[in-house]
């Protein structure tokens, strides 16, 4: 059990659609990452949040993406309008208490945009 | 930039068959290499963390080393269950940093 929970597993929407992706890492620590894959691009961090504050964005693809982290144990990833090469894995990963640097994931939301 | 090159992309091993796996990086000053194991509609697994040239750790079957170029995960007697994809990711030091930057991967098939 990795300590973060992901929601939903598998999302389907069509083009222009708002997509909400939630993340909760039990462990409540003060680290929060997002990452995307594909099969072409690999694992990318999309954002990373410190106590609850965004310090690096600069993997988001554009203006369409945002995410919050409005406490420790939670976060959104949203993507309004949604477009079908947002098609992807996302995943959001969180480090445990006393250990800042290894980074443990959740199951990852597999997204399909039609 | 920070940049990780895996190699090979894909390997095909029979059980019992030893190899090992390739992780070039280039880094403004590591902090930390880490290998992942995925498998298929799951999150990546943290296997290893290494931080400084010379450092070996093992795992059952799986030994990681580090150089300061490169890192291998050699896979020792290699049974079907190591069979997934493996992922090296580097971590910069210096200051709150704690991003991964990750190479793409190799898959690994062991054959019965």
């Amino acid at each position: 059990d990795a300590g973060v929970i992901q929601s939903p597993r598998h999302e389907v929407t069509e083009m222009g659609q708002e997509v909400t992706l939630r993340c909760k890492p039990i462990s409540g620590h003060d680290y929060l990452f997002w990452y995307r894959q594909t099969m072409m691009r690999g694992l990318e961090l999309l954002i990373y949040f410190n106590n609850n504050v965004p310090i690096d964005d600069s993997g988001m693809p554009e203006d369409r993406f945002s995410a919050k982290m409005p406490n420790a144990s939670f976060s959104t990833l949203k993507i309004q309008p949604s477009e079908p090469r947002d098609s992807a894995v996302y995943f959001c990963a969180a480090p445990r208490l006393f250990s800042r640097e290894t980074q443990y994931f959740g199951p990852g939301t597999r997204l399909l945009v039609l | 930039e920070d940049q990780v090159t895996q190699s090979p992309e894909a390997l095909r091993l029979q059980e019992g068959e030893s190899s090992s796996l390739n992780c070039s990086y280039t880094v403004s000053g590591l902090r930390g290499l880490f290998w992942y194991r995925q498998d298929p509609g799951k999150g990546p697994e943290f296997l290893f963390t290494l931080y400084s040239a010379g450092e070996e750790k093992e795992k059952e079957r799986l030994k990681a080393t580090l150089t300061k170029k490169e890192s291998f995960l050699h896979i020792t007697a290699p049974k079907p269950e190591d069979s997934a994809t493996y992922l090296c990711a580097v971590q910069a030091g210096g200051g709150s940093n704690y991003k991964l930057t990750f190479g793409k991967g190799t898959l690994l098939t062991v054959n019965p």
